[in-house]
């Protein structure tokens, strides 16, 4: 089966902390790439990384960064010092060789931030 | 253009009826996707394009969707006989040709049926 779970339905924190949204995917295949997206409250959703299966370096973006672990087939996300602009709903998906083309999408981690 | 848009916004329809959705991609972009998101769901794949072919429409529903590109630009999404579970927000996304691009999405139509 290919899939990706984000287990984190909503999170919720207060400025300026630090948070982790947790990807977990499930693949047979070897090559894929695995993604993050952002969904604001405007609706439309915004590319933010890609990763492909052959490089696990760590990818570090201003406050944003990337853990990539294929021994548990974790893509995580952390936001350090988070700001009320980061309230968002977050996407992980997944890119299978042979899925053709399309995207699977987990069901999405709601991050509310408050000031 | 400059991103991807799509047109309507929004659109309610009463059940039965016949509707056509749009999708304008990036200019350059020879890939096109249809996804479609429940509330508090994630986007689910419905069709891919590559130029004027679908080249993979494992996603449609039923025989009730179907969507065109005839000139390898533009798409249109056409669902007949709607019915209210399909009800939801219908994303169009392209990408530059190629495996494991990331997509540029549109901002959706929002599709109600009454």
């Amino acid at each position: 089966a290919q899939k990706v779970t984000q287990a984190q339905t909503e999170i919720s924190v207060v400025e300026k902390e630090d948070v982790t949204l947790d990807c977990v995917y499930e693949t047979r295949d070897t090559t894929y790439y695995l993604f993050w997206y952002k969904q604001p409250p405007s609706g439309e959703l915004v590319f933010l990384i890609r990763r492909n299966s052959f490089d696990e370096q760590n990818e570090i973006s201003g406050r944003y960064s990337w853990n990539f672990q294929k021994s548990t087939s974790s893509f995580n996300f952390t936001i350090t010092a988070s700001q009320v602009v980061d309230s968002a709903v977050y996407f992980c998906a997944l890119s299978p060789d042979t899925g053709g083309f399309k995207t699977i999408f987990g069901a999405g981690t709601r991050l509310f931030v408050k000031a | 253009g400059a991103g991807v848009s799509q047109t309507p916004s929004n659109k309610v329809t009463e059940k039965g009826k016949y509707v056509e959705l749009r999708c304008d991609p990036i200019s350059g972009h020879t890939a096109l996707y249809w996804y479609r998101q429940s509330l508090g769901q994630g986007p689910e794949f419905l069709i891919y394009f590559q130029g004027t072919g679908a080249a993979d429409d494992s996603g449609l529903p039923n025989d009730r969707f179907f969507a065109v590109r005839p000139e390898g630009s533009v798409s249109t999404l056409k669902i007949q006989r709607t019915e209210r579970g399909d009800s939801a927000v219908y994303l169009c996304a392209s990408s530059k040709t190629g495996f494991g691009y990331g997509y540029t999405f549109g901002s959706g139509t929002r599709l109600t049926v009454v």
